[in-house]
């Protein structure tokens, strides 16, 4: 079984909407948990980083950690066609910074 | 914004050629990694540098090898490419000395591999 499971997708849905993604893990010790959006045929580009649990805001964008379930989410808030990409979740322990990656989901926002 | 430099974006290249993949960074950082990823699959480490001089195998076994003379170089080197060498390979850097201090990773857009 994998450390860290994340629904593939794709997710399609429509401008404006709010996108919902989510991973869930098995390790108790990851402590640092990160999502990334990466573009087809580019690197990873880190969106939002947060420590243990609780919410975390950017912009449109918002994490959310739960440690008890081992759960961790990603929203978008006003969904653009720009948003469309694969998205990543990674975490680690609190002992170095080795990333335990996501499969990432992909969206599809439609105009 | 992290500034991390991968050359050459695509290469296509014969069985049992020596490739090195080139990785530079102009952020001063001193951990460094380098990642495969296959489509639809998460990133898997295969190789990691805390420092010049440092390097250590990452979780997945690979036939690459990599250096680190100085900070902002971190070049990873197949001595025979084979075609189950064909992947993305992903490099990355962090600040933070030693193995605590987890800031996060900033990736570069990778170097897609083809092995003939």
């Amino acid at each position: 079984q994998k450390e860290v499971e994340q629904d593939p997708g794709p997710l399609s849905v429509p401008e404006g909407a709010i996108v919902s993604l989510n991973c869930t893990y098995s390790n108790s010790a990851f402590q640092y948990f990160m999502w990334y959006r990466q573009y087809s045929r580019k690197g990873p580009e880190l969106l939002m980083y947060t420590y243990s649990s609780g919410n975390k805001e950017d912009g449109r964008f918002t994490a959310q950690v739960d440690k008890s379930s081992k759960y961790i989410s990603l929203f978008i808030r006003d969904s653009q066609p720009s948003d469309s990409a694969t998205y990543l979740c990674a975490m680690t322990t609190d002992s170095w910074g080795k990333l335990q990656f996501g499969a990432g989901t992909q969206v599809v926002v439609t105009p | 914004e992290a500034d991390i430099y991968q050359t050459p974006r695509y290469l296509v290249i014969g069985t049992g050629k020596k490739i090195t993949l080139e990785c530079s960074q102009t952020m001063g950082h001193d951990k460094m990694y380098w990642y495969q990823q296959d489509p639809g699959m998460e990133l898997h480490l295969i190789h990691y540098s805390y420092g010049v001089n440092s390097t250590e195998k990452g979780d997945l076994s690979s036939e690459s090898t990599v250096s680190r003379i100085r900070t902002e170089h971190f070049p990873l080197t197949l001595e025979s490419a084979r075609p189950s060498h064909t992947s993305q390979y992903l490099c990355a850097s962090s600040e933070g000395r030693g193995r605590g201090n987890n800031q996060p990773q900033h990736f570069g857009d990778g170097t897609r591999l083809s092995i003939l």
